[in-house]
């Protein structure tokens, strides 16, 4: 099975500052999943990546996939209070995701 | 389309006890998957069903744990004999076939076994 390992396990950062999570695969990736989770609640869909060399951005949150597929990355830009919880990377592992064990942000005032 | 609905969304029961959770998918998807998440850990794979046919089980899933999706709807979850190990977030999400345009995430079932 897939296995996934996220970097670093926990950050804390100033807001307004930016920061960076990676994800890195046993396997090449043939599709990665970024979600937030909110401590206690669901997994919210952020972005999915297929392709080597893709690069999607929403709002202040940027991830990409290296060209040789067993990389992502997701930076978030000027980072505010909103962006705080638990970032997961989820792999196409055949029909199902497997997951990392998910980065800790935390954003102080 | 409102979204994973998972009910309930805390439930605790004491040790020995059997509990059913329950999730209601995106109409539209036909594959219904469940996963569990303890502490500071990533969703470990459950179970997934593909239309009403249960497809795919994890060693994880011990002989107490059950899961149905009669007529490809909605699907339960059930555990016998609870243990306190058992105590974990109980999440179910669905998808088109392939995961194309994503997996969509319920709100999950926190379980804790006293």
């Amino acid at each position: 099975s897939q296995e996934l390992e996220q970097s670093p396990q926990s950050l804390i950062v100033q807001e307004g500052k930016n920061l960076t999570i990676n994800c890195t695969s046993s396997k090449t990736l043939y599709g990665l999943y970024w979600y937030k989770q909110k401590y206690g609640e669901g997994l919210i869909f952020l972005m999915m990546l297929q392709k080597g060399g893709e690069e999607k951005s929403h709002e202040k949150i940027t991830a990409k996939l290296d060209e040789k597929k067993q990389q992502s990355s997701l930076h978030i830009t000027a980072s505010q209070p909103s962006h705080a919880g638990i970032y997961l990377c989820g792999a196409s592992d055949d029909y199902k995701l497997s997951f990392g064990a998910g980065t800790t942000v935390t954003v102080r005032a | 389309d409102t979204g994973v609905s998972q009910n309930p969304r805390h439930k605790i029961t004491k040790r020995g006890q059997n509990v059913t959770f329950r999730c209601d998918p995106i109409s539209e998807h036909n594959r219904l998957y469940w996963y569990r998440q303890t502490l500071g850990q990533g969703p470990e794979f459950l179970t997934y069903f593909q239309n009403e046919a249960q497809l795919e089980k994890s060693r994880l899933l011990s002989d107490r744990f059950s899961a149905e999706r009669p007529k490809g709807s909605f699907s339960t979850l059930e555990i016998q004999r609870t243990e306190q190990g058992d105590s974990a977030m109980y999440l179910c999400a669905s998808s088109d076939t392939g995961g194309t345009y994503g997996y969509t995430f319920g709100s999950g079932t926190r379980l804790t076994v006293v």
